[in-house]
This record gives C-alpha cells, structure tokens and sequence, in this order.
C-alpha cells in the first residue's frame, strides 16, 4: 500500500510565477491536511480538505494561496506570485476519518526555493 | 484552545545516553496523545501514540506514558543511537476541540558516536 506522495519534491521559483504542488493521499483516505514548515519553527497548519470541500482552511494566508482537493486526482496547494517568503517545507499529510484516534501520515514533503 | 509545549532543543547526547523529552499539553476534551519522528529530508512518521490516560505508547525502544493529573506525554529511550538523531514532535487529537491535530514545536535530537 503506497504511503502519500507529494510531487515536486523540490521545486525552484522565481519571485511573481506560480507554484504547485500535489499530494496524493494513502488509499482510503479521504482526507487531506497541508503544512508548512520554515527552518527551525515547528509545524504551521494551513488547510485542511476533504474531497470537493475546503473544511477549514484558518492558517491558509488570505491573498495568493488556495487549495483544491478534486472528485479525481491529486491535492493541489497553489501558490501564485510567490515571494521569498514563501520559501519552506510543504508538507502533506492524509487519514482516514477524523475521529481523534487517528494519527495523520505525512508525504515526504516539496521543498520550494524562491529565488 | 488546545496547545502542546515541548522542551527547546536542540539535546545533544552521547551514544547509549538515556534520553527525556518533555511534552505537556492543554486540551478541552480528553485527547489521543502523539510522538512523531522527523528524520532529515523527510516528513514526519508516527512514533507512538497513547489514547486514554496511563497508556503507555512503545515503538523502536522509546516509551512514552499518557499521564492525566500532569498533563504530560514524556519521550523516553534508555540507550540512544546515532541513528535515533532525529526532529521529534509531540502532538494532540481532541475530541472536544478541533478535528485539526496539534503540534508542538519539535525537539531536536543530536547523537554523538
């Protein structure tokens, strides 16, 4: 059974183009979770999908990012006019339900370089 | 609202070192309890996880006891190795807060050969 794939796991962008990148979750999994990570900080929640539906998307900033988790296909988190700023570790992480026993499994992340 | 506080690192151990990482936490409700390990270049993995009070959650020789009347989820390993040089971080699932798990900061972890 395939764990969550996230593709680019590295990704290079100038400053003013667009970036995406895509997780598939683990078989069964039916929801998706997004995180950043800057170096040397802990774990930042961005959004939180479940298929054709944004649940909560609090940590997401307001301007340039949005999320999509289609009937088909990958999760997409986009990323539009990036700035160094946006420079980190995205990580994607699946479950299968939400109750509150469940542990989460993380890809292995796209690392994105703003140049 | 909830939160997990985690000990600042970076610990810097010897090999066969006895290892604590402190993990305490803040919840509404009666939350399942997590340690996620991060090794370079990767994402997080699942280390162990304890679910209702005085469980003690085990894996790859590091325990972790579910203590309620602390409010706390301390890592532990008798004897570490280089290869246990790592990120680690404590988290929380809620049941009477948000379905959106908690995560400390994360500790890291140097071992020394």
């Amino acid at each position: 059974n395939a764990g969550v794939m996230q593709n680019p796991r590295h990704l290079v962008r100038r400053r003013g183009q667009e970036a995406r990148l895509r997780c598939s979750p683990m078989k069964g999994h039916s929801h998706v979770y997004w995180y950043r990570q800057l170096p040397e900080e802990g774990l930042k929640f961005m959004v939180y999908l479940q298929k054709e539906n944004i649940i909560d998307e609090s940590g997401m900033p307001k301007e340039r990012f949005s999320a999509e988790f289609p009937k088909e296909g990958p999760s997409i988190l986009r990323i539009q006019q990036v700035v160094r700023g946006d420079s980190a570790a995205y990580f994607c992480a699946s479950s299968p339900g939400t109750d509150f026993y469940n542990e989460q499994f993380f890809g292995p992340g796209t690392r994105l370089t703003v140049l | 609202g909830d939160s997990v506080t985690q000990m600042e690192g970076p610990v810097t151990l010897s090999e066969e070192a006895f290892l604590t990482i402190n993990c305490t936490y803040t919840a509404t409700g009666y939350p399942s309890l997590f340690w996620y390990v991060q090794y370079p270049g990767e994402g997080l993995q699942l280390l162990l996880k304890a679910t209702k009070a005085d469980d003690k959650g085990s894996n790859k020789g590091f325990e972790a006891t579910y203590r309620k009347e602390t409010t706390s989820f301390h890592l532990e390993k008798g004897s570490v190795q280089v290869s246990d040089s790592a990120v680690y971080f404590c988290a929380l699932s809620d049941p009477g807060g948000s379905y959106i798990p908690t995560f400390g900061r994360g500790t890291s972890l140097i071992v020394h050969p």
